[in-house]
């Protein structure tokens, strides 16, 4: 358990309305993530945080902000849901070992866009 | 795009046997990790081999990298029921700058019977 709770775990929204969905994490972690996962494409990064106010974009970031004002919050947008955002979505953060880089991750948040 | 496919997407086997799943990625990594997914949680560590190993031990698994052919298999011997779940294998790039990222391939779904 590396401290991470997400919220909300399910939703269910309109297109065109806009989300957040909210990572804490309780264990002081400087490097944040959020993922989306979707059936055919494993995990794929949205964006991801190195620090307060230190942002930067991942693999499928397009549709998607985020803000980091905060070291224990990391919270993720979508300015204006469309059908496609409609996945599980992870939060995690990252421990740096002698051995390299471990990711750890919270339960997900379901978001449905109807 | 994806850094690490794995290979089967989907094994079936009787418990007490062992179960073989491989990874192949295509750039050059620091580090080669495995991760497990019950369903409808997050994605939980499992093990870690860093690009100068060869083969690492953890409990009932056993994990090879050949950087040569850039691929690895994840052995789990004398499987349980409770070892169904999806597996990912992720891959850490050489250089990230302030990244430090992880790229998950899409999984293989392991399911032991009893």
């Amino acid at each position: 358990d590396a401290g991470i709770t997400q919220s909300p775990r399910h939703k269910v929204t309109e297109t065109g309305t806009p989300v957040t969905l909210r990572c804490h994490q309780t264990e002081n972690h400087r490097y944040m993530y959020w993922y989306r996962q979707d059936p055919g494409h494993g995990l794929r990064l949205i964006h991801y945080s190195y620090g307060v106010k230190d942002t930067d974009k991942g693999e499928v970031s397009d549709g998607y902000s985020v803000s980091r004002s905060k070291t224990e919050d990391f919270l993720l947008t979508l300015e204006s849901a469309t059908s496609s955002q409609t996945s599980v979505y992870f939060c995690a953060i990252s421990e740096l070992t002698v051995s390299g880089n471990t990711i750890y991750f919270g339960e997900g948040s379901w978001l449905t866009v109807v | 795009s994806q850094q690490g496919e794995e290979d089967p997407q989907a094994l079936s086997i009787q418990e007490g046997e062992n179960a073989t799943m491989n990874c192949s990625y295509k750039t050059s990594i620091n580090n080669l990790q495995w991760y497990r997914q019950n369903s409808g949680r997050g994605l939980v560590h499992l093990i870690l081999i860093r690009s100068n190993e060869r083969e690492k031990h953890s409990g009932r698994l056993r994990v090879t990298l050949d950087t040569s052919k850039k691929s690895s298999s994840l052995l789990i011997t004398a499987s349980r029921a409770a070892d169904t779940a999806s597996y990912f294998c992720a891959t850490g790039r050489i250089s990230s700058g302030s990244a430090r990222q992880l790229t998950f391939g899409s999984g293989t779904q392991l399911t032991v019977l009893p």
